[in-house]
């Protein structure tokens, strides 16, 4: 069972350059989101997607950009990385029903120097 | 301003002993809580949850306490295991369902 699966899982970039980290789900679930988790803030969310073709800002979207391809893919973009942007990244989806938990990636652990 | 926290960053136990994990909210619509476990370089994992309607949830060796009026919940492990040794999230989802927020963490090690 694969998941929810995210690639790469580290990445060192320069100031300036860019990326985007891929996420990828087999659940069949509408709701996909990433968050970011640094030492003592817990995860915050930057974007989610409650449905192909949906994105909505979630509390940290300032630098970051989504795209929902389809219901099993939601890719996060850094256009112009900076060192702030430096923290472990983690997609996660959860299924339809209210109360029901989400699941998690692995995680991809960015440097930005 | 955090609405979800956590106020302990770490707790060492002994192994046999409880475990209690607390996490305080401020946010009244919040509907539904949530508790996850993370091991370094894993991704979190769900390990039990609460309806703002209930007051108590138990799952085996896990327990949570759900303190409306205070704003308060409490996760119990007992007895606690070496391998329960990670940091865990205290999370609330939103009444539409759609958005989970996040506590700071707290590490828990539990001592042979």
């Amino acid at each position: 069972n694969a998941g929810v699966t995210q690639t790469p899982k580290f990445q060192v970039l320069k100031t300036g350059q860019s990326m985007t980290l891929q996420c990828a789900q087999d659940m069949n679930h509408n709701s996909m989101y990433w968050y970011r988790q640094d030492p003592g803030m817990g995860l915050r969310l930057i974007y989610y997607s409650a449905s192909e073709g949906t994105t909505d800002k979630g509390e940290v979207p300032n630098g970051y950009n989504v795209s929902r391809l389809n219901k099993r893919e939601f890719s996060l973009r850094l256009e112009s990385a900076a060192p702030s942007q430096t923290s472990v990244y983690f997609c996660a989806s959860q299924p339809d029903r209210v109360g029901t938990e989400a699941f998690f990636g692995q995680g991809t652990r960015l440097t930005v120097v | 301003d955090q609405q979800v926290k956590q106020n302990s960053p770490s707790l060492s136990v002994q192994e046999g002993r409880i475990s209690i994990l607390n996490c305080d909210y401020t946010n009244s619509m919040f509907d539904y809580f949530l508790w996850y476990k993370k091991y370094p370089a894993e991704g979190p994992t769900f390990l039990i949850s609460i309806s703002s309607i209930k007051d108590k949830n138990e799952d085996g060796r896990f327990t949570v306490f759900l303190n409306k009026s205070a704003k308060h919940l409490s996760l119990h492990i007992v007895p606690s295991q070496p391998g329960d040794s990670a940091v865990y999230f205290c999370a609330a989802l939103n009444n539409a369902g759609n958005m989970l927020t996040f506590g700071g963490g707290t590490r828990l090690m539990v001592k042979p």
